[in-house]
C-alpha cells in the first residue's frame, strides 16, 4: 500500500521558507509517477502548487514560481517542497501527492500538514 | 490560471441523484480528457473518485460517474447515501502542463 507523509515545522514566520518533507513509503519514488504539492487554506479550496519527477524536472503554479523550489531525495525516498518570502495568506494544510504516471491526477495522499504564517 | 468553476453546494435525498458540473475552458476541460474528481470529508485528506473525466479507481462504488462535454465536466452520484455527503473537487490537466481546481461544491444529504 502506497502511503505519503508530510513533515515539517508547524508554525513560520512572516517572510521566512517554509519547508516540508514528504516521505513516500510502498513505492519508489524513481518509477515513473510524479509526486506534487496541493494546499488547502482554512476553510477554503484545494490549489494545485507544483510536482516534480525523480530526475529533478518541474512544473509549478506560475503565480507561485517565483517562490517555490521543489527537489527529491532518491536514497531517502523523499522529495520536499520549500516556499520563501511567506505571509499569512500561505497559511494552509499542505498536502503531498502522488500524479500517477504524470497523468494529472494525484491517486494517493499524504494525511496533510497544517502551517501556520505567524510572528 | 483561473480555478474552474463549480457550484458552491449542491443537494439531494438519499437514494436520489445529483450531479455537480465543473466549467473550465478550451485551455483546460475542453481540450483535455484528463478531469479528475475528489472527495474529501470534514477533516481528511481528498480521495480520488473518478480520473481520465469517466474512469473509477478500484473500490470506488459505481454509483459514481463522469462525463465532459465542451468545456463542461460532470460528476453524477446516483442512489444517495449519507455516507456521500462531503466537499467535491474537480481538477484538469492544462495546455500549460499544470494542474488547476475548481473551487469545490459541498454536498448535503437531507
Amino acid at each position: 500500500q502506497v502511503q505519503l507523509q508530510e513533515s515539517g515545522p508547524g508554525l513560520v514566520k512572516p517572510s521566512g521558507t517554509l519547508s516540508l518533507i514528504c516521505t513516500v513509503s510502498g513505492d519508489s519514488i524513481t518509477n515513473s509517477n510524479w509526486w506534487g504539492w496541493i494546499r488547502q487554506p482554512p476553510g477554503g479550496g484545494l490549489e494545485w502548487i507544483g510536482y516534480i519527477y525523480h530526475t529533478g524536472s518541474t512544473y509549478c503554479k506560475p503565480s507561485l514560481k517565483s517562490r517555490v523550489t521543489m527537489s527529491v531525495d532518491t536514497s531517502k525516498n523523499q522529495f520536499s517542497l520549500k516556499l520563501s518570502s511567506v505571509t499569512a495568506l500561505d497559511t494552509a494544510v499542505y498536502y503531498c501527492a502522488r500524479n500517477y504516471g504524470g497523468n494529472s491526477y494525484f491517486d494517493y495522499w499524504g494525511q496533510g500538514s497544517l502551517v501556520t504564517v505567524s510572528s | 490560471q483561473s480555478a474552474l468553476t463549480q457550484p458552491p453546494s449542491v443537494s439531494g435525498s438519499p437514494g436520489q441523484s445529483v450531479t455537480i458540473s465543473c466549467t473550465g475552458t478550451s485551455g483546460d476541460v475542453g481540450t483535455y480528457n484528463r478531469v479528475s474528481w475528489y472527495q474529501q470529508p470534514p477533516g481528511t485528506a481528498p480521495k480520488l473518485m473518478i480520473y481520465g473525466v469517466s474512469y473509477r479507481p478500484s473500490g470506488v462504488p459505481d454509483r459514481f460517474s463522469g462525463s465532459k462535454s465542451g468545456n463542461t465536466a460532470s460528476l453524477t452520484i446516483s442512489g444517495l447515501q449519507a455516507e456521500d455527503e462531503a466537499d467535491y473537487y474537480c481538477a484538469s490537466y492544462t495546455s500549460t502542463n499544470t494542474v488547476v481546481f475548481g473551487g469545490g461544491t459541498k454536498l448535503t444529504v437531507l
